[in-house]
């Protein structure tokens, strides 16, 4: 069954570091999502693409955080520099199209934790 | 903005009885899709079931089904026979059908436990 894959699953760092992480939606999915979830919190969305595309980045915090998706398939998402409140659990989901009654398919997550 | 509130942080049944998990909502939109996302420890996120507002019957999956109670805007999650299988968090979320205005809003999450 295909599945959405990220890495690393865990990244420790300094604050004032950078770190990236990488997802490979399932073959086919148009739209990604990148998600950060709080530990206690629900999942907020952070960035959509629609293939190479960004539909909506307005929660994205700009000044450190990018994310691309040059061919329209794997995504990064880069944090730069790295702070203490950063620290979270950063959800990859794709879907074949964008429309709101689609199934989001979630992988398995990056847990960073910012000392 | 669609706001979306459970107020349960916790719950727990024991195995092969029911549990209703509770779910609402805040939105002046009058067609959308509501879903029940489950997120086992360590796992990834999955759907559970889910709901298009236009509908009015309730869906079911098997041994997971919802009330859907459109006016007072409240989408419960009930829970049959329950395994040890279904401890996890389970996160209710609402979702425009607008392309331009339809990023995913979850509720906090209920943290759901299982006793043999």
């Amino acid at each position: 069954e295909a599945e959405v894959a990220q890495s690393p699953r865990y990244k420790i760092t300094e604050k004032s570091q950078a770190v990236a992480f990488w997802c490979d939606p399932i073959s086919g999915h148009a739209t990604l999502y990148w998600y950060r979830q709080i530990l206690g919190q629900g999942p907020e969305l952070l960035v959509q693409f629609q293939d190479e595309s960004v539909v909506d980045d307005s929660q994205l915090p700009k000044d450190r955080f990018s994310a691309e998706r040059l061919k329209g398939v794997d995504s990064t998402l880069k944090i730069q520099p790295a702070e203490l409140g950063d620290s979270a659990m950063y959800l990859c989901a794709s879907s074949s199209l964008p429309s709101g009654g689609k199934e989001q398919f979630f992988g398995p997550g990056t847990r960073l934790t910012v000392l | 903005a669609q706001t979306v509130t459970q107020s349960q942080p916790e719950m727990s049944v024991q195995e092969a009885e029911t549990v209703t998990l509770s779910c609402t909502y805040d939105t002046s939109e009058s067609d959308y899709y509501l879903f029940w996302y489950k997120q086992p420890p360590s796992r990834q996120m999955i759907l559970v079931i889910r709901q298009e507002a236009y509908k009015q019957q309730n869906a079911t999956e098997n041994r997971f089904s919802v009330n859907f109670q459109k006016a007072a805007k409240s989408f419960s999650l009930k829970i049959s026979d329950s395994q040890l299988g279904d401890a996890a968090m389970y996160f209710c979320a609402y979702r425009s059908p607008l392309y331009n205005n339809n990023d995913m809003r979850f509720g906090a999450g209920t943290r759901l436990t299982v006793k043999p």
